[in-house]
C-alpha cells in the first residue's frame, strides 16, 4: 500500500521556467517531509525538506509548499535550469526512522 | 569526508546463488539504512541500524534477508538463496542522528540482477 504518491511519472519544462512537481500522501501521521534528486547511476541526494509545522520553505531557486489539509506538497524549481534534469522523489516520514518513498517523477529541463 | 560507499556496484548471480552487499557510512553517523527499489516500484525501507543494534526491521521482506553491522561502523546485507524478485537496487544510507532535520545520505546503491 503506497502511502506517497507522486502521480506524474515525467514532466518537460523549458529553460528558465518554472517546474512544478506535486505529491500526495495518505498517512496523517507523516509529519515531515523530503525531496530528494537523483541522477542515473547515482544514490539519490537531499535537496530540501519541511516539517509539519510550516507549510513553506525555500532553499535558493527550490520552494516546498505543504498543504496538510489537502495532505498534498509540491516542489517549485523557478528558474528550471538543464542541470536540473533528474528524477525527483518525495519522502515522508512519520514517528519511525523509514522515509516513505513515491516512485519519483523524472524532470527533463530542455534549453 | 567521503560520502556513503557500497560494494559492489553491480552484481549478477543465479538464482539461488547468495550475494553480500557491503556498506560504509559516513565516518561518525551512527545510523545506517538499507532501501532497495525493484523495478517500477518505489524505493522502499528495510531496516535501520543504531550503532551495532538493529533499531528497525520491519521492512526486510523475508528471511532470505540478512543484515547485520559488527561493531557499529560497515554493515552487510545477505541475500540467500537469492530469487528472481530481489533484483533491484539496493541503497544504502546513513545520518548523524536519526530524528527530522538529520540529512539522510544515500549511497550509489548497488545493483543486483537475480538470472
Amino acid at each position: 500500500d503506497q502511502q506517497v504518491k507522486q502521480n506524474s511519472p515525467s514532466l518537460s519544462v523549458q529553460e528558465g521556467r518554472i517546474s512544478i512537481l506535486n505529491c500526495d500522501y495518505t498517512n496523517s501521521m507523516f509529519d515531515y517531509f523530503l525531496w530528494y534528486k537523483k541522477y542515473p547511476a547515482e544514490g539519490p541526494t537531499f535537496l530540501i525538506s519541511i516539517s509539519s509545522i510550516k507549510d513553506k520553505n525555500e532553499d535558493g531557486r527550490f520552494t516546498v509548499f505543504l498543504n496538510k489539509s489537502a495532505k498534498h506538497l509540491s516542489l517549485h524549481i523557478v528558474p528550471s535550469q538543464p542541470g536540473d534534469s533528474a528524477v525527483y522523489f518525495c519522502a515522508a516520514m512519520g514517528s519511525g526512522y523509514a522515509l516513505n518513498f513515491g516512485k519519483g517523477t523524472s524532470l527533463l529541463v530542455t534549453p | 569526508e567521503a560520502g556513503v560507499t557500497q560494494f559492489p556496484s553491480h552484481s549478477v548471480i543465479e538464482k539461488g546463488q547468495t550475494v553480500t552487499l557491503r556498506c560504509d557510512p559516513i565516518s561518525g553517523h551512527d545510523n545506517l539504512y538499507w532501501y532497495r527499489r525493484v523495478m517500477g516500484k518505489e524505493i522502499k525501507f528495510l531496516l535501520h541500524f543504531v550503532k551495532e543494534s538493529k533499531q528497525d526491521e520491519s521492512g526486510m521482506p523475508n528471511n532470505r534477508f540478512l543484515a547485520e553491522r559488527t561493531g557499529g561502523t560497515y554493515s552487510t546485507l545477505k541475500v540467500q538463496p537469492a530469487e528472481l524478485e530481489d533484483s533491484g537496487v539496493y541503497f544504502c544510507a546513513s545520518s548523524r542522528g536519526w530524528s527530522s532535520g538529520n540529512t539522510i545520505y544515500f549511497g550509489e546503491g548497488s545493483w543486483l540482477t537475480v538470472v
